[in-house]
């Protein structure tokens, strides 16, 4: 099967303006995470969804960050108004159900650049 | 505050040395300790992990040391290869289920030279 994938690779935008980014975790993950990494620095910590609970929405920066799911597929992570600050790697994470110290699969993640 | 200090921030190392990399934590819940390795585009992945249960894990040539009491884990690399070059992050969690995310620390960027 396939990895985590993420859309688009790379994103370049302006000031201001909103983006959606978007994770496709391996097929029955029930775990799903974002992560931001910005240049030389490691990932911190966005958001986390596990199956029908409610999302743990403690790493988002401001409420111009926001993310949903659908079911325990697809998530996709918007940003509002963006600002400088905002350019980094985004990356998405899934991992199983059923037992503690599961792995975390990483995406390739999305490259935001703001302008 | 930063919960997972990571060191040195760079590593050059001849081949088929050791390569020793540094992590401090703050949060004494943490109780999952994993290493996580990262090529230039591409997502990290998972390379070796450590519960506290244990003081060393080893698998072929990566090993990690956890000293509870220091609050300390290391990586240590043997018989240091080109191929090895890449960023290495520590991290840590709290492993009970639905509370899984990771603290990463900052990253160690580590060349191995011919």
């Amino acid at each position: 099967g396939a990895g985590v994938s993420q859309s688009p690779s790379n994103k370049v935008t302006e000031k201001g303006k909103d983006v959606e980014l978007r994770c496709d975790p391996i097929s029955g993950h029930t775990a799903l995470y974002w992560y931001r990494q910005r240049l030389g620095q490691g990932l911190e910590f966005l958001i986390y969804f596990q199956g029908n609970s409610a999302p743990d929405k403690s790493g988002l920066p401001s409420d111009r960050f926001s993310a949903e799911r659908t079911g325990e597929s697809v998530s996709t992570l918007t940003i509002q108004r963006t600002q400088q600050e905002d350019s980094a790697v985004y990356l998405c994470a899934s991992s199983s159900q059923g037992q503690t110290y599961n792995e975390q699969f990483f995406g390739p993640g999305t490259r935001l650049t703001v302008l | 505050q930063q919960q997972v200090k990571q060191s040195p921030q760079s590593l050059i190392v001849q081949k088929g040395g050791i390569s020793i990399i540094n992590c401090a934590y703050e949060n004494t819940a943490f109780d999952y300790f994993p290493w996580y390795q990262q090529f230039p585009g591409k997502g990290p992945a998972l390379l070796i992990a450590i519960r506290p249960d244990v003081s060393e894990k080893k698998e072929g040539r990566f090993t990690i040391s956890f000293n509870k009491s220091a609050k300390q884990f290391s990586l240590h690399i043997m018989d240091s290869q080109p191929g090895d070059s890449a960023t290495y992050f520590c991290a840590a969690s709290i492993g009970n289920f639905g509370n899984e995310k990771l603290t990463f620390g900052t990253g160690t960027r580590l060349t191995i030279i011919p």
